[in-house]
């Protein structure tokens, strides 16, 4: 079936490096893409969009890649902060525009 | 602004109880939304609504109805509640109807536990 997956379930990195967060979607038809931060107890709040018809887009310290050959999609974070830490989902669209959601990929930094 | 408003943030059911869920948006927006999220499952849509006087079914929407009388305002009531339902419930709502150009806006959920 479709799905949205995320390679890596815990990342950690020193505070000040750069993160790398990765999603590997399975439909061909997905022509949008979210990035979503959720904070414990929290909501997920909304961080960057990138349509299909795109391969990256750059939003304050984050940078969403989209390689629609692979159906890879990643969230660059540069400078990572303590307060960056979280879980990240990535979520696509396709079928009448309804959301699919990865599982997520929780973000530890270290001071 | 108040963004989406979700009430009460803790509930504890017993089996076979009703309850509604609330959520409020001042946002204007015409989608609204229903999220269930449980560990390893990730988020799952339950209902979704368009505009006013619309709703449909998501994914789960089992043992859930849902209303939308007005923009703002858009209800998720158990009917009967089981263990299943033990879930955090999160609303979340887009300008547009189609979540093409427009992402979702989240509020802080509804922790929920049947017992």
């Amino acid at each position: 079936g479709e799905s949205v997956g995320l390679h890596l379930p815990t990342l950690s990195v020193q505070e000040g490096d750069n993160s790398i967060i990765n999603c590997a979607y399975s439909n061909s038809a997905s022509d949008y893409f979210i990035w979503y931060k959720q904070e414990s107890g929290k909501g997920p709040q909304f961080i960057i969009d990138i349509r299909s018809n795109m391969d990256k887009r750059q939003g304050q310290r984050v940078t969403v890649l989209l390689n629609k050959t692979v159906k890879h999609l990643s969230l660059q974070i540069a400078a990572t902060q303590p307060g960056d830490s979280a879980v990240y989902f990535c979520a696509e669209t396709f079928n009448k525009g309804k959301l699919i959601f990865g599982q997520g990929t929780e973000l530890s930094v270290k001071p | 602004n108040a963004g989406v408003t979700q009430t009460p943030k803790f509930q504890v059911l017993k089996t076979g109880q009703s309850m509604t869920l609330q959520c409020a948006q001042d946002m204007n927006h015409e989608y609204m939304s229903w999220y269930r999220q449980d560990p390893g499952m990730g988020l799952r849509l339950i209902h979704y609504s368009v505009g006013a006087g619309i709703t449909d079914q998501g994914e789960v929407p089992n043992g859930y109805n849902v209303s939308r009388s007005t923009t703002e305002d858009f209800p998720l009531r158990l009917l009967s509640a089981a263990p299943s339902q033990t879930s955090v419930y999160f609303c979340a709502s887009s300008s547009g109807t189609s979540r093409y150009n427009s992402p979702l806006h989240f509020g802080n959920g509804t922790r929920l536990t049947v017992t």
